[in-house]
């Protein structure tokens, strides 16, 4: 049970550049957040997903894209990285079952735009 | 948009005491959960603990206990028998059930234990 899992963990894009970031869940989860965090501030939410086939924007969607193919994946596009993309970025997912809707988050990914 | 506030940026505790951490949290929904995280230097994100507003208790969970106070709105997070492990940045965090779930965090409190 590998929990949340994502790709990559570091990496480094010149300004104009686009990538991907991949988010994984085993946990059968239907709720999938993606959020960033920049130094010395609380996580932001970006964008997230209420099912598979679903999106829906957070408080910090510019410059980013999302899909939700596949229940278990979720995954974030920025197609013209700028230096303000500088962040580390953290995926979570949950689901209620009827006491909670805790949260779990991944490992984080270290993004540099230069 | 939910706000939610830590006024301490950081604080200092010497091993083996107690420490808390304040929360308040500002929402018009009756029905939300309240969530401490903690994130270690290695970065990763730790879920602590969880209250729900409709819960008569107060959560504990090991060595961490969150002290509810609806009227105040108010959700301090209580370390007992600090240990040196327990150096982090810690998040308060909350979820209105009419909003998709979605987190608000907090700024965070930088714990720092002292031997």
């Amino acid at each position: 049970n590998a929990g949340v899992t994502q790709t990559p963990k570091f990496r480094v894009l010149k300004t104009g550049q686009s990538m991907t970031l991949l988010c994984a869940q085993d946990m059968n989860h239907e709720y999938m957040y993606w959020y960033r965090q920049d130094p010395g501030m609380g996580l932001r939410l970006i964008h997230y997903s209420v099912g598979e086939g679903t999106t829906a924007k957070g408080e910090v969607p510019d410059g980013y894209n999302v899909s939700r193919l596949k229940k278990q994946n979720f995954l974030l596009g920025l197609e013209s990285a700028a230096p303000s993309q500088t962040s580390v970025y953290f995926c979570a997912s949950s689901s209620w079952d009827g006491l909670t809707d805790t949260q779990y988050f991944g490992p984080g990914t270290r993004l540099t735009v230069l | 948009a939910q706000k939610i506030t830590q006024t301490q940026p950081g604080m200092f505790v010497q091993e083996k005491e107690a420490v808390t951490l304040d929360c308040t949290y500002d929402t018009s929904d009756q029905s939300y959960g309240l969530f401490w995280y903690k994130q270690p230097s290695s970065g990763e994100m730790i879920f602590l603990i969880y209250q729900g507003s409709y819960d008569e208790q107060n959560a504990t969970e090991g060595r961490y206990s969150l002290n509810f106070q609806k009227a105040r709105k108010s959700a301090n997070l209580v370390i007992s028998a600090s240990q040196l492990g327990d150096s982090a940045m810690y998040f308060c965090a909350m979820s209105p059930r009419s909003n998709d779930y979605k987190l608000s965090f907090g700024a965070g409190t930088t714990v720092t234990v002292r031997a």
